[in-house]
């Protein structure tokens, strides 16, 4: 069965400061990554997906294969960063069904 | 263009007791699911639906029943309410069930059992 491992349940860092969000993944198929946010009192929201290669408010992330990971990455940490930040795979086969990682709470201190 | 509505926000049952969480949405979304949120276990799906008219089961499906007798709309029934079921309960929707689509989530509903 698939997995996403995020291994930080808390994550703190400065402002200015570089961020690195830990993401890796086990899944037999070929994986679709994405990363939701989710900021306080907002809803649960995609940030990106690996697919589309972009850059979403700063921040980028991989898809390494060969590590099964896909880390989320930011070189200058913002206060509005802070937020619960979560790693998905979605499973083919049938729905849109993404299984997510249990997620990492970004907070970024002045 | 409200997006995906989820009501109620806070409900608080006795054990034994059921419910329906309503979940709609108005975007014309095909692919609608449910999950629930747990501390130190992130989301889970509950069950998912690709269309009016079908569904089926995700990751932790028992005591939960489903519908999708229309596009918009995607009710969660808790058949016999249980401790186990305190959790935070979200609906999401996407446009399609094909790669790379985005899901759209709720506000959330959270659910205790007494």
């Amino acid at each position: 069965a698939q997995r996403v491992t995020q291994p930080e349940k808390l994550l703190s860092v400065f402002k200015g400061a570089p961020v690195e969000l830990k993401c890796n993944y086990s899944y037999s198929g070929s994986p679709e990554l994405f990363w939701y946010v989710q900021y306080s009192r907002q809803r649960l929201q995609l940030l990106l997906r690996h697919i589309s290669r972009e850059s979403i408010k700063g921040f980028t992330a991989d898809l390494n294969k060969g590590e099964t990971s896909f880390h989320l990455k930011k070189p200058f940490a913002q206060e509005e960063d802070s937020a619960m930040y979560y790693c998905a795979l979605r499973v083919t086969g049938g729905g849109n069904k993404l299984t997510f990682g249990t997620g990492t709470q970004l907070k970024v201190e002045l | 263009n409200a997006g995906v509505t989820q009501t109620p926000k806070f409900q608080v049952l006795k054990t034994g007791q059921s419910m329906t969480l309503q979940c709609a949405q108005d975007m014309n979304h095909e692919y609608m699911s449910w999950y629930r949120q747990d501390p130190g276990m992130g989301l889970r799906l509950i069950h998912y639906s690709v269309g009016a008219g079908i569904t089926d089961q995700g990751e932790v499906p028992n005591g939960y029943n489903v519908s999708r007798s229309t596009t918009e709309d995607f009710p969660l029934r808790l058949l016999s309410a249980a401790p186990s079921q305190t959790s935070v309960y979200f609906c999401a929707s996407s446009y399609s069930s094909g790669t790379n689509e985005k899901l759209f989530f709720g506000s959330g509903t959270q659910l205790s059992v007494l």
